[in-house]
């Protein structure tokens, strides 16, 4: 089956910096999502992108569907960032959410 | 328009007991997915069901584990004589239609076997 990567598995920032997370995934795919999984273990779905780019606010976001890869940019980061982010992916052919193993952030003030 | 609602929270079983979790998706959502996420792990994809069809269970463990999406009500995910490694957080996603269409999240049954 499709395999998800997620680098780095942790990240600790200073508030104010940026940082890239990526997400490799080893077969074509219909979607892609990013989400954030808060401190409470909520799931927050920050993007809904299988392919293009999509910004919202400090966050954004790009997949390049032929490379296999999907990025996540946060800008300026907070500590309300913190917490643990996943890519997941469908693969073509199918309906099921594959999950990387997560990037966790720490951002200190 | 409410997301998805899952209930409880959380749930405190005792070993061998049956816990049972409900999830309501989205209205006008027919397509309910199961999750399991275990202690500093991703999700792991349970089960796929359409009303009053299971379409993919692959992800379900054989035994003790059955799901349910009826014509009218929530999903319930059941796990009958409960161990402590059934401890996890269990996330229900709902989308309008099968592939190609983004999964909405609940916020997860927090599971703890005692």
């Amino acid at each position: 089956g499709i395999q998800v990567e997620q680098s780095p598995p942790d990240l600790i920032l200073q508030e104010g910096a940026n940082s890239t997370l990526r997400c490799n995934f080893s077969d074509s795919v219909n979607n892609l999502q990013w989400f954030h999984q808060n401190p409470w273990g909520q799931l927050i779905n920050l993007f809904y992108i299988p392919s293009g780019t999509k910004q919202n606010g400090r966050l954004s976001a790009t997949t390049v569907a032929t490379e296999r890869y999907s990025l996540l940019y946060i800008s300026s980061s907070q500590t309300t960032d913190s917490g643990v982010y996943f890519c997941a992916v469908e693969a073509s052919g199918t309906y099921k959410y594959i999950f990387g193993t997560g990037t966790r952030l720490k951002v200190l003030a | 328009n409410a997301g998805v609602m899952q209930n409880p929270r959380h749930l405190v079983r005792r070993r061998g007991q049956e816990a049972r979790l409900r999830c309501s998706p989205v209205k006008g959502h027919s397509h309910v997915y199961w999750y399991r996420q275990l202690p500093e792990e991703g999700l792991k994809f349970m089960v796929y069901l359409q009303k009053e069809n299971i379409i993919d269970e692959s992800g379900m463990p054989k035994e003790r584990f059955s799901a349910e999406f009826p014509k009218e009500g929530p999903s319930i995910l059941r796990i009958q004589q409960v161990v402590r490694g059934d401890s996890a957080a269990y996330f229900c996603a709902s989308s309008p239609t099968g592939m190609d269409q983004p999964q909405h999240f609940g916020d997860g049954t927090r599971l703890s076997i005692l």
